[in-house]
């Protein structure tokens, strides 16, 4: 089956310009992950979607970053007034989200560059 | 906060020499999970560990879970060059609310 999908693998923008990143997850998968990834850096987590419940935001930096989670499976992240400190390349992950089974399957990431 | 620490954050090793990466929790972990992330891709899951004392094997990697589930280790027996990359430890220290949360990495350089 169709494994975690990001668009666009690749985006450069310009500083101040809004962008949305999208992930596709596994079909099935309750739990969703962002992650942010600096050149040479570990994971930097974002934001924790788990089924219904409210979102664990706690590691989004700024107001400036936002996700959602429509219907429970495709989610966007966006990012308003880029700053040239927001590029990096950003993971989603995710996972079917029972205790015994909360392995994380990753897309291929959306590697942003900022101007 | 709670956090999961590695060390060490690098490790340069001639081929053929082993290596290994340790992992540490500030709390008691549901399970402990291992992923690979080599240069320019992205983290792959190897293994998850359960049960206090478990030890794993896959080929050479051998990986850990501490008696008391704070703590894990993966250890690589004579190294290759395929073994590049970095290797994260996850766990779970939301005590049920299934969110994992990664190390800080260990960046494995192989020498050949």
């Amino acid at each position: 089956g169709a494994g975690v999908s990001q668009s666009p693998s690749n985006k450069v923008t310009e500083k101040g310009k809004d962008v949305e990143l999208r992930c596709d997850p596994i079909s099935g998968h309750t739990a969703l992950y962002w992650y942010r990834q600096s050149l040479g850096q570990g994971l930097e987590f974002l934001i924790y979607f788990q089924g219904n419940s409210a979102p664990d935001k706690s590691g989004l930096p700024s107001d400036r970053f936002s996700a959602e989670r429509t219907g429970g499976s495709v989610s966007t992240l966006t990012i308003q007034r880029t700053q040239q400190e927001d590029s990096a390349v950003y993971l989603c992950a995710s996972s079917p989200g029972h205790l015994a089974k909360n392995i994380q399957y990753f897309g291929a990431g959306t590697r942003l560059s900022v101007l | 906060g709670q956090q999961v620490m590695q060390i060490p954050q690098y490790q340069h090793v001639q081929e053929g020499e082993d290596f290994t990466t340790y992992c540490n929790s500030s709390t008691t972990l549901s399970n402990i999970q291992w992923y690979k992330q080599r240069p320019g891709g992205h983290p792959v899951f190897l293994i998850q560990l359960v049960k206090s004392g478990e030890v794993k094997k896959q080929k050479r990697l051998t990986f850990q879970f501490g008696e008391a589930k704070k703590n894990s280790s993966l250890h690589i027996t004579a190294t290759q060059t395929t073994d590049v990359g970095t290797y994260f430890c996850a766990g779970d220290l939301s005590g049920g609310y299934q969110k994992v949360t990664f190390g800080t990495g260990t960046k494995l350089q192989v020498i050949p």
